[in-house]
């Protein structure tokens, strides 16, 4: 069967300071993966998407940076956290092709101060 | 401009009766709806789904309909548990290559023992 694991569960990071949250999925090749953040009392938000290795699609204008470095492997980075940036940080994989079912990780919650 | 809205922030249901939660969209392109279920916390838990192909879809307790015409989607639960207490998110997506899930804003369900 298939999981998804992300890391950190929560952290709290000064403004200015680099983030990064890594995402793996595992029991499945090729997945597509997502980046979604939920801020507080607001639905999701998609942030990034990827089809395969090296391949990011930005959604929204903003101050983080999406990775695939390796099939399974999702980061999500930032050189400079802003406050605007907290929130609820979600991975999420569905099977290569297209439409489909979303499974998402447990999430992180990103507090910056 | 929201596609997706779930104009009910929060719903109370005692314990054993039926749960409705409703979704509308705007884009005639949807044509996959999906149900999640969100604990505090945690990431969303996929719970049904349904094709524009069809107007219903069961699972055990949980029932989704679809109303094209109208544009109206609702997932029925029946019968209600405590454990279903949680935030329920509505999403669609078109079934071409965007891979987008586009998300309501969720709607709270509390039921009472």
């Amino acid at each position: 069967s298939q999981t998804i694991h992300q890391w950190p569960a929560t952290l709290v990071q000064p403004v200015g300071s680099p983030l990064s949250l890594e995402c793996t999925v595992e029991g499945t090749s090729n997945p597509n993966l997502y980046w979604y953040r939920q801020a507080a009392g607001r639905g999701l938000q998609l942030l990034f998407y990827s089809v395969g290795i090296g391949q990011i699609s930005s959604e929204v204008p903003q101050n983080l940076s999406a990775s695939r470095p390796q099939d399974r492997q999702f980061i999500l980075s930032s050189k400079k956290l802003l406050l605007s940036d907290s929130g609820f940080y979600l991975c999420a994989w569905s099977l290569a092709g297209g439409i489909g079912t979303q499974y998402f990780g447990p999430g992180t919650r990103l507090l910056v101060l | 401009d929201q596609q997706v809205k779930q104009n009910s922030p929060s719903l109370s249901v005692q314990e054993g009766r039926i749960s409705i939660l409703n979704c509308d969209y705007t884009n005639s392109m949807f044509d996959y709806f999906l149900w999640y279920k969100k604990y505090p916390a945690e990431g969303p838990t996929f719970l049904i789904s349904i094709s524009s192909i069809k107007d219903k879809n069961e699972d055990g307790r949980f029932t989704v309909f679809l109303n094209k015409s109208a544009k109206h989607l609702s997932l029925h639960i029946v019968p209600s548990q405590p454990g279903d207490s949680a935030v329920y998110f509505c999403a669609a997506s078109v079934g071409d290559s965007s891979y987008k899930l586009i998300f309501g804003s969720g709607t709270r369900l509390l039921v009472r023992p």
